[in-house]
């Protein structure tokens, strides 16, 4: 069966620092995988969203990156955090081509103080 | 770009009532898929219903129905016979078909059920 790992669950780095934030999926090949902020009470913004190796799609322009290195495994980045990324990241991934929803990982609580 | 719209911040309803969620999108795409999402206070994102744009018939799932109207980009989710356990964050999506498999969501519907 598929599943997806995110890591860390929580994480608190200081203005200034770098980010790296994984995610990776097992049981299924090529998937998409999507990166998403939610802030506190509010929705899903997506971030950055891959429909392949090394094939990155921006939505939101930013002090945050993403890569896709292996087919499944997308990674989350920033060279300096500022406060306003505090927030929970969520990674999802789907099935492309086909009427399937998108599976989640549990999320990550990143505090920037 | 495709957005989704959900006008309603904050819904309650009493226990065994039923109660209706909105959602509309803007698209110029005629094949698409939409969800919605159930997201309760763990923050597990929970798929509670899907429907394909080309399919006219409306998805039901138990005591979850949905009202999809095409022409006028609404989707909206109808919860029947609620239950205190229905509480949560409701999540409408917007899925692209091909090509870019973006996948888009609204704001929330933060639901509450009253025993």
């Amino acid at each position: 069966s598929q599943t997806i790992h995110q890591w860390p669950a929580t994480l608190v780095q200081p203005v200034g620092s770098p980010l790296s934030l994984e995610c990776t999926v097992e049981g299924t090949s090529n998937p998409n995988l999507y990166w998403y902020r939610q802030a506190a009470g509010r929705g899903l913004q997506l971030l950055f969203y891959s429909v392949g190796i090394g094939q990155i799609s921006s939505e939101v322009p930013q002090n945050l990156s993403a890569s896709r290195p292996q087919d499944r495994q997308f990674i989350l980045s920033s060279k300096k955090l500022l406060l306003s990324d505090s927030g929970f990241y969520l990674c999802a991934w789907s099935v492309g081509g086909l009427f399937t929803e998108a599976f989640f990982g549990q999320g990550t609580r990143l505090t920037v103080v | 770009a495709q957005t989704v719209t959900q006008s309603q911040p904050e819904m309650s309803v009493q226990e065994a009532e039923t109660v209706t969620l909105s959602c509309t999108y803007d698209t110029s795409e005629s094949d698409y898929y939409l969800f919605w999402y159930k997201q309760p206070p763990s923050r597990q994102m929970i798929l509670v219903i899907r429907q394909e744009a080309y399919k006219q018939q409306n998805a039901t799932e138990n005591r979850f129905s949905v009202n999809f109207q095409k022409a006028a980009k609404s989707f909206s989710l109808k919860i029947s016979d609620s239950q205190l356990g229905d509480a949560a964050m409701y999540f409408c999506a917007y899925r692209s078909q091909g090509g870019s498999e973006k996948l888009v969501f609204g704001k929330g519907t933060k639901l509450t059920v009253n025993p």
